[in-house]
């Protein structure tokens, strides 16, 4: 199946800097999404990106599928930022696959 | 709006006990349902999907089971728990376009399993 690799796996910053996650995948995709999981579980979709670029605030990520890789970008990181980022990808007929993801912890 | 409830939060079950967790989700006909299982410290993993009443769609043989007794209705089951089975479990549903591979996927807010 898919593989999806996510770097790096940890991430520390502090409060101000920006940051750049990135998501490899091994095969063509038509569905890419990013999501934050807070410290508390709940998973909150970023974008919903197959292919392009996107912004939502201090977020913004862009999808080359043509050479199968993702970027999130976070500006201006804020704690509120600390958790989890996942990437997942699917195929055509396929559920999500989610990648094992990038801890981001921001410090004041 | 759209608005998905999955209970109980957290869930401490002996080995070889039974297992029922619910999701529901209100706002939306004819959705996509995904069971997901995060092990601690790891990414998701995906148990179950349905696109339709009675459609399950399993992606890992195991210990677990799951039903759709109506459409906005999803159960994640188990005769009898394995020490294995821990694990924060997530329920999400997506529109529904016939297949599982569409837009955007929203989750619950899980639940914790403790299998002692």
């Amino acid at each position: 199946g898919i593989q999806v690799e996510q770097s790096p796996p940890d991430l520390i910053l502090q409060e101000g800097a920006n940051s750049t996650l990135r998501c490899n995948f091994s095969d063509s995709v038509n569905n890419l999404q990013w999501f934050h999981q807070n410290p508390w579980g709940q998973l909150i979709n970023l974008f919903y990106i197959p292919s392009g670029t996107k912004q939502n605030g201090r977020l913004s990520a862009t999808t080359v599928a043509t050479e199968r890789y993702s970027l999130l970008y976070i500006s201006s990181s804020q704690t509120t930022d600390s958790g989890v980022y996942f990437c997942a990808v699917a195929q055509a007929g396929t559920a999500l696959i989610f990648g094992k993801g990038t801890t981001l912890s921001v410090s004041s | 709006s759209q608005t998905i409830h999955q209970w109980p939060a957290t869930l401490v079950q002996p080995v070889g006990s039974p297992l029922s967790l619910e999701c529901t989700v209100e706002g939306t006909s004819n959705p996509n349902l995904y069971w997901y299982r995060q092990a601690a410290g790891r990414g998701l993993q995906l148990l179950f999907y349905s696109v339709g009443i009675g459609q399950i769609s399993s992606e890992v043989p195991q210990n677990l089971s799951a039903s759709r007794p109506q459409d906005r209705q999803f159960i994640l089951s188990s005769k009898k728990l394995l020490l294995s089975d821990s694990g924060f479990y997530l329920c999400a549903w997506s529109v529904w376009r016939g297949r599982p591979d569409n837009e955007k996927l929203f989750f619950g807010s899980g639940t914790q399993l403790s299998v002692l």
